[in-house]
C-alpha cells in the first residue's frame, strides 16, 4: 500500500488567514482526493486533485475557498483560504489504490483549528 | 435520505463476543463497497472490501445484499484492539472513484 504523509499535522490559525496543507505519496498514483472530517461527522469529499489540470470540486466547495494544486503524480496541496471558525476540521488527503476495486489510502490528516 | 446510513452505536461488547454492524446505501448503481476502521484521532484505514459473494478475512466477515442495498460486517471473537469506529463506504458511480462514507459505528470491546 502507498504511504501518504501530510504537513502540517495540526495548526491553529486566526480567522481571515490561509493555510496550505501538503500531501506527499511515496509512489506514483493516478488519483488523489481531499476530504474534510468535521467533529463527530464522517468524511466529506472536497475535491479530486487532477494532475496538471484544475481540481474537480464537489457541490458546496469552490476553488476560491479551497484552491488545490497537483503538479505531479505524487504531490498535492490544499489551501484553506480566508478561514473562519467553521473551517475548523480535520483535512485528509487520499490516493486511489492501483489495481484495486476503488480502495483509497489516507494520509494521517491535518487538524485545523481556526480562532 | 443519506447516501450511506449506519447505526452509530456505541456497541459495548465483552471480549470474545460476536458483533455485527449493518449499513444501507441509497445509490443502486454503486459497484464498490468497503469497510474502513478509524481509531480515535487517526485516519481511516481499509479493513476489507466487500464482494457480492461475501468474503471473510480472519475474524471478519462482510456480506453484501444488492437487492436490499445492505452491507454487513461481522466480527467474531472480539479483541480489545477491535475497539474503533467502523465506517461503511460506498463508491459514487456518478463521480468516478469518489467515495461516500457513513458516519460510522462505534465499537468498544471491554475486558
Amino acid at each position: 500500500s502507498a504511504v501518504i504523509s501530510q504537513k502540517p499535522s495540526r495548526d491553529i490559525c486566526q480567522r481571515g488567514t490561509s493555510l496550505t496543507i501538503q500531501c506527499q505519496v511515496d509512489s506514483q498514483v493516478t488519483m488523489m482526493f481531499w476530504y474534510r472530517q468535521q467533529p463527530g461527522q464522517s468524511l466529506t469529499l472536497i475535491a479530486t486533485a487532477n494532475q496538471g489540470s484544475e481540481a474537480t470540486y464537489e457541490s458546496g466547495f469552490v476553488i476560491d475557498k479551497f484552491p488545490i494544486s497537483r503538479p505531479n503524480l505524487t504531490f498535492s496541496t490544499l489551501t484553506v483560504s480566508n478561514m473562519s471558525p467553521e473551517d475548523s476540521s480535520i483535512y485528509l488527503c487520499s490516493a486511489l489504490r492501483l489495481g484495486g476495486q476503488g480502495e483509497q489510502y489516507f494520509g494521517p490528516g491535518t487538524r485545523l483549528t481556526v480562532t | 435520505r443519506k447516501e450511506v446510513e449506519q447505526d452509530p452505536g456505541p456497541f459495548n461488547v465483552p471480549e470474545g463476543a460476536t458483533v455485527a454492524f449493518n449499513c444501507t446505501y441509497s445509490n443502486s448503481a454503486s459497484q464498490s463497497f468497503f469497510w474502513y476502521r478509524q481509531d480515535c484521532r487517526k485516519e481511516p484505514k481499509l479493513l476489507m472490501s466487500v464482494y457480492s459473494s461475501g468474503n471473510e478475512d480472519g475474524r471478519f466477515t462482510a456480506q453484501l445484499n444488492r437487492a436490499s442495498q445492505y452491507i454487513s460486517l461481522l466480527i467474531r471473537d472480539s479483541k480489545l484492539s477491535d475497539s474503533a469506529t467502523y465506517l461503511c463506504v460506498v463508491n459514487r458511480e456518478d463521480s468516478g472513484y469518489a467515495l461516500n462514507f457513513g458516519k460510522g459505528t462505534s465499537l468498544l470491546v471491554t475486558p
